[in-house]
């Protein structure tokens, strides 16, 4: 049973750029919530999806954007990238039926931005 | 907003020592508080606690809510090198599901 993966495990960017990280969600699971951990500290939420619809967000701003395709699979996107979003990205998948609660996180992605 | 404070921030312990985490937390609507470790990248659950006062085992490690004082604990007795790893505790509403506020992480380093 394959696990939440995520790609690409590293990126490096320049400020300014824009970036698109990728999830796929445990098998069996219909709804993607991505968080951002900045070193030392623990994840923040950034938004949820499910039924390929924003269901809710955290305090970011709208240059953070997402995704999700009918195969439940979510993209997020940040544009005008910023030193300040150098962090690791997770993606964590739940089944909306179970309520959502128990979360399963992929391995992340790692931006650096320069 | 709601808010997870936990402590120690980093814990230092040799190996066969048993060792307790807290989690302490404000939040409305309160469902559930998450306990999960974090080795390298992805934080891998540990327990979901709902109800006050039922203690969850797994192995070494042990877990407890207090609803009316608002914090957990982690205990893991006999500590052993694999126990090094961050641990991390979230809480989520009831209208919230999929949406977990994280504290910041006790830091944990056990020695042999």
């Amino acid at each position: 049973d394959a696990g939440v993966t995520q790609s690409p495990t590293h990126l490096i960017k320049t400020r300014g750029q824009q970036v698109t990280l990728r999830c796929s969600p445990k098998s069996g699971h219909d709804t993607v919530s991505w968080y951002q951990q900045a070193l030392g500290q623990g994840p923040q939420f950034i938004f949820q999806y499910y039924e390929e619809e924003e269901r809710q967000r955290g305090n970011f701003p709208d240059r953070f954007s997402g995704h999700q395709f009918p195969n439940y699979s979510s993209e997020l996107n940040v544009n005008a990238l910023l030193l300040g979003d150098s962090a690791l990205y997770l993606c964590a998948s739940s089944f909306l039926g179970q309520g959502a609660y128990e979360q399963y996180f992929g391995p992340g992605t790692r931006l650096t931005v320069t | 907003e709601d808010k997870v404070v936990q402590s120690p921030l980093s814990l230092v312990v040799h190996e066969g020592d048993t060792v307790t985490l807290n989690c302490s937390y404000e939040v409305t609507n309160f469902r559930s508080l998450l306990w999960y470790k974090q080795e390298k990248k992805a934080p891998t659950f540990l327990f979901m606690l709902t109800s006050s006062g039922i203690e969850k085992k797994s192995g070494r490690l042990s877990s407890i809510l207090d609803k009316k004082e608002l914090f957990s604990i982690l205990n893991i007795t006999a500590t052993q090198t694999g126990d090094s790893a961050i641990y991390l505790c979230a809480v989520v509403r009831n209208t919230n599901a999929g949406k977990s506020t994280f504290g910041d992480g006790t830091t944990l380093t056990v020695k042999p």
